[in-house]
């Protein structure tokens, strides 16, 4: 079955400190991968997403690259900034049904001033 | 654009109770979702809709029941409530295979 494992939180960064957030996946066949961002009361938004083997998504400094050999989407970012504190999700949707989503636990980014 | 509307944000309710849980989008998409976050599981769908008329289940559906009458709303019924669907739950919508547009949740709690 389908199902993605993160990185557990909380990560407590410095302000411009280089951010690393680990997703791995299992699936059949190679689905698309996507990263979500919550900030606090919030509901989740897109942050970048990756569809084939080897495309990097990214968005506001973020990135991720899709590597089909790891079965990994991990999340990085050169300078994180404390208005990036929020849970990170990272996602799949089944290759057979694109409504039927699988997120992982998420993690819980702090950036210190 | 509202975007995607969630009512009530807050709900305690009393085991056994019903109640039905509101959700809306005025982009007109197609496809409607309905999720529920747990600490340390992250998001878990329980039901979506592909249009109006058409329901099917996902991950967790016992206990739920969905209907879509109108391509705007996706309402979400919890029959007989008990304490395991303490939860905060998230409606979506998209279009085609688009990004979801999450609503801002409803934070349930059953005594």
């Amino acid at each position: 079955g389908n199902s993605v494992t993160q990185m557990e939180g909380p990560v407590t960064l410095s302000e411009e400190a280089f951010l690393t957030i680990n997703c791995t996946y299992t699936a059949t066949g190679y689905p698309s991968l996507f990263w979500y961002v919550q900030y606090p009361g919030e509901g989740l938004q897109l942050l970048l997403k990756a569809t084939k083997a080897d495309d990097k998504g990214s968005n506001k400094g973020f990135e991720a690259t899709y590597r089909k050999e790891t079965t990994s989407f991990h999340l990085e970012k050169g300078s994180v900034q404390v208005s990036d504190s929020a849970v990170y999700f990272c996602a799949l949707s089944d290759i057979y049904n694109f409504n039927k989503f699988y997120f992982g636990s998420g993690t819980k980014l702090n950036v210190k001033p | 654009n509202a975007g995607v509307t969630q009512t009530p944000k807050f709900q305690v309710l009393k085991t056994g109770q019903s109640m039905t849980l509101q959700c809306a989008q005025d982009m007109n998409h197609e496809y409607m979702s309905w999720y529920r976050q747990d600490p340390g599981m992250g998001l878990r769908l329980i039901h979506y809709s592909v249009g109006a008329g058409i329901t099917d289940q996902g991950e967790v559906p016992n206990g739920y029941n969905v209907s879509r009458s109108t391509t705007e709303d996706f309402p979400l019924r919890l029959l007989s409530a008990a304490p395991s669907q303490t939860s905060v739950y998230f409606c979506a919508s998209r279009v085609g295979g688009r990004e979801q547009f999450f609503g801002p949740g409803t934070r349930l709690t059953v005594l």
